[in-house]
């Protein structure tokens, strides 16, 4: 069964610029979670969705959007970029209920913003 | 204050030693995860729990309900278990997770 898979694994952005970031949850999963981790805060969530609705969010700026498609992929974007969205961007999937299932990670997004 | 806290923030070890990593949680849960990332960024879920205790090869987690804490174990740890663990507490709706800080592990051959 494919995993997680998150695309582009590495960017490099300047201030101002936005970016699109994309996530294929496992087969069969219906919630993607995205989450930013830098050295300082850890992993912090920034949204969740569930058949292509936003079921919660995190507390970040509006800059941070996502969507997701009637696929279950999502993608997240960041406009406006700060020099402090320099981060790993994870998205995870899992079947987002009681059902449990685990949760998946993909590789990640190294974003870069210069 | 964090939803989730985890103890100790970094850990080395000499090959062989028991480890255990600790995490407590201030909110209602419906399952607790641990999480394991290596250098690079990628996470591996370990387990998940919501009762009781699992194992896996040398790993052990426990959590107790009541206590609102759990705990992960590494029996005769390896420089290969060196890695940062976290332990994610899932909401009881299921779609939120509230992490911890992590715990970096380093075992010394």
């Amino acid at each position: 069964k494919a995993g997680v898979t998150q695309t582009p694994r590495y960017l490099i952005k300047t201030r101002g610029q936005q970016v699109t970031l994309s996530c294929s949850p496992i087969s069969g999963h219906r919630s993607v979670s995205w989450y930013q981790q830098t050295p300082g805060q850890g992993l912090q969530f920034l949204f969740e969705y569930f058949s292509e609705t936003q079921r919660n969010k995190g507390n970040f700026p509006g800059r941070f959007s996502g969507r997701q498609f009637s696929n279950s992929r999502s993608e997240m974007n960041v406009s406006t970029l700060e020099l402090g969205d320099s981060a790993l961007y994870l998205c995870a999937s899992s079947f987002g209920n009681r059902r449990g299932g685990g949760l998946f990670f993909g590789e990640g997004s190294r974003l870069t913003v210069l | 204050k964090n939803e989730v806290e985890q103890s100790p923030q970094n850990l080395t070890a000499q090959e062989g030693e028991f480890i255990t990593i600790n995490c407590s949680y201030s909110v209602g849960i419906s399952a607790l995860h641990w999480l394991q990332q290596h250098p690079g960024g990628g996470i591996v879920s370990l387990f998940m729990l919501s009762s009781g205790k699992k194992k896996h090869g040398r790993l052990i987690a426990t959590i107790n309900i009541q206590e609102k804490h759990s705990s992960l174990h590494i029996t005769a740890s390896h420089p290969r278990d060196s890695a940062v663990y976290i332990c994610a507490g899932a909401s009881n709706t299921g779609n939120q997770f509230y992490f911890g800080t992590g715990t970096s592990l380093t075992v010394i051959p």
